[in-house]
């Protein structure tokens, strides 16, 4: 059973930063890219990043770039997401979500985690 | 970036009839080569994640009710739910993959 399991999440005030991670199991961890997905509080929902299942391409939603970077440790089977310079609007669950296909990138999401609620406030 | 435009915002059907959830975008997420259009539905009930129904705009994730029809191709898509049941009750998001994800805004389905 595929299984991610999101952690760090917390309370910050503007300006500070968090680290997510986000602990995978149930496949090859290696063979997925894997998104950060985020829901503001009574909100749609609104994709942030991704990272091949290599690690070797990442990719940023702009309202992120130059602030978070996503990366992952295929030893550990654990992505990361380091959040800098937070904003009041970066206020949201924080889901992790794998992509559907093999070896695929920035597709359809066929499982998420049960999100880490991230709030930045003063 | 790609916008999706999802209407209506929220709707209001009967136990056992039809709903249908339409989904726009800006530009055409018909992909030439393959003839497949980038395009996925998601089921979100409260306090839970997201569940994939559709994706490639027609084509039933397993174990997806067959009451969950996705249609459409080029720019217009539509999700209906034949007949409706007290557990679609939820909210439901329509989302582009031809380029940078996207979402729509949401529809909200609720019984009359």
């Amino acid at each position: 059973e595929v299984q991610l399991l999101e952690s760090g999440g917390g309370s910050v005030q503007p300006g500070g930063s968090l680290r997510l991670s986000c602990a995978a199991s149930g496949f090859i961890f290696s063979n997925y890219a894997i998104n950060w997905v985020r829901q503001a509080p009574g909100k749609g929902l609104e994709w942030v990043s991704a990272i091949t299942g290599s690690g070797d391409t990442t990719y940023y939603a702009d309202s992120v770039k130059g602030r978070f970077t996503i990366s992952r440790d295929n030893s550990k089977d654990t992505l990361y997401f380091q959040m800098n310079s937070l904003r009041a609007d970066d206020t949201a669950v924080y889901y992790c979500a794998k992509d559907k296909e093999y070896s695929s990138a920035l597709g359809k999401i066929d499982h998420w985690g049960q999100g880490t609620l991230v709030t930045v406030s003063s | 970036d790609i916008v999706m435009t999802q209407s209506p915002d929220s709707l209001a059907v009967s136990l056992g009839e039809r709903a249908t959830i339409n989904c726009k975008s800006s530009q055409s997420i018909l992909y030439s080569s393959n003839n497949k259009n980038y395009l996925a539905w998601y089921q979100q009930k409260p306090g839970h994640p997201p569940k994939l129904l559709i994706y490639w705009a027609s084509t039933r994730e397993s174990g997806v009710p067959e009451r969950f029809i996705g249609s459409g191709s080029g720019t217009d898509f539509t999700l209906t739910i034949s007949s409706l049941q007290a557990e679609d009750v939820a909210i439901y998001y329509c989302q582009q993959y031809y380029g940078t994800p996207t979402f729509g805004g949401g529809t909200k389905v609720e019984i009359k």
